[in-house]
């Protein structure tokens, strides 16, 4: 099976725009949980998705958002992107629920803001 | 509020050497627990799990880790270093919402480095 993908693998954006970014999950898992990570704050828990609902939220302003397609694919979006949502956004994908199943993740999408 | 602490954001042994790399949580309720590596420019992949089976938990790469309740700890263990083991390692719990299992908290994570 084909692992975790994310796409784009970088970016570069100014303050004030804003961006989506992409994950596509292993076949057959209906979960997907976004990461944030920063050297200052380290990995932190942005959303999951589960067959195409919510299940929970980190605590992100409202500025950071996301969905969850039929075929398991999500996207996050990210407006009026700020210096400090400069970061390594992780995407992972699980049979279940994140919190009790094994997560595979992505290798992740670098977001640069300027 | 549940947390996990990693003692020590840098750790250095020698090829050979024990590797010991410290977790603590607060949670609750039981818990469910799990240690997770990162290579430079990868994602995170699993290394073991706890899940309120057996305390002593094996995982990948002759790592293993105990869950001990009583001191609200799981560190990661492994008894010969190899310089392949130089990596990020990250302890994470998660949460529980309303009896179904929720997110995972990470810690800030360990970097082991492993000398010649």
């Amino acid at each position: 099976k084909a692992g975790v993908t994310q796409t784009p693998r970088y970016l570069i954006k100014t303050r004030g725009q804003q961006v989506t970014l992409s994950c596509s999950p292993i076949s057959g898992h209906r979960s997907v949980s976004w990461y944030q990570q920063t050297p200052g704050q380290g990995l932190q828990f942005l959303f999951e998705y589960f067959s195409e609902t919510q299940r929970n939220k980190g605590n992100f302003p409202g500025r950071f958002s996301g969905r969850q397609f039929s075929n398991s694919r999500s996207e996050m979006n990210v407006s009026t992107l700020e210096l400090g949502d400069s970061a390594l956004y992780l995407c992972a994908s699980s049979e279940g629920l994140a919190g009790y199943n094994e997560q595979f993740f992505g290798p992740g999408t670098r977001l640069t803001v300027l | 509020a549940q947390s996990v602490t990693q003692l020590g954001s840098h750790v250095s042994v020698s090829e050979g050497a024990l590797v010991l790399l410290r977790c603590n949580y607060s949670s609750s309720v039981p818990p469910y627990l799990f240690w997770y590596v990162q290579y430079p420019n990868q994602g995170l992949q699993l290394l073991l799990k706890y899940t309120s089976a057996a305390t002593l938990v094996k995982g990948i790469n002759g790592f293993e880790a105990e869950f001990k309740k009583s001191e609200t700890s799981f560190h990661l263990t492994k008894p010969s270093a190899h310089m392949s083991d130089a990596a990020e390692y990250f302890c994470a719990v998660s949460l529980y919402y309303g009896g179904s299992q929720g997110n995972l908290i990470f810690g800030k994570g360990t970097k082991l480095s492993v000398k010649p």
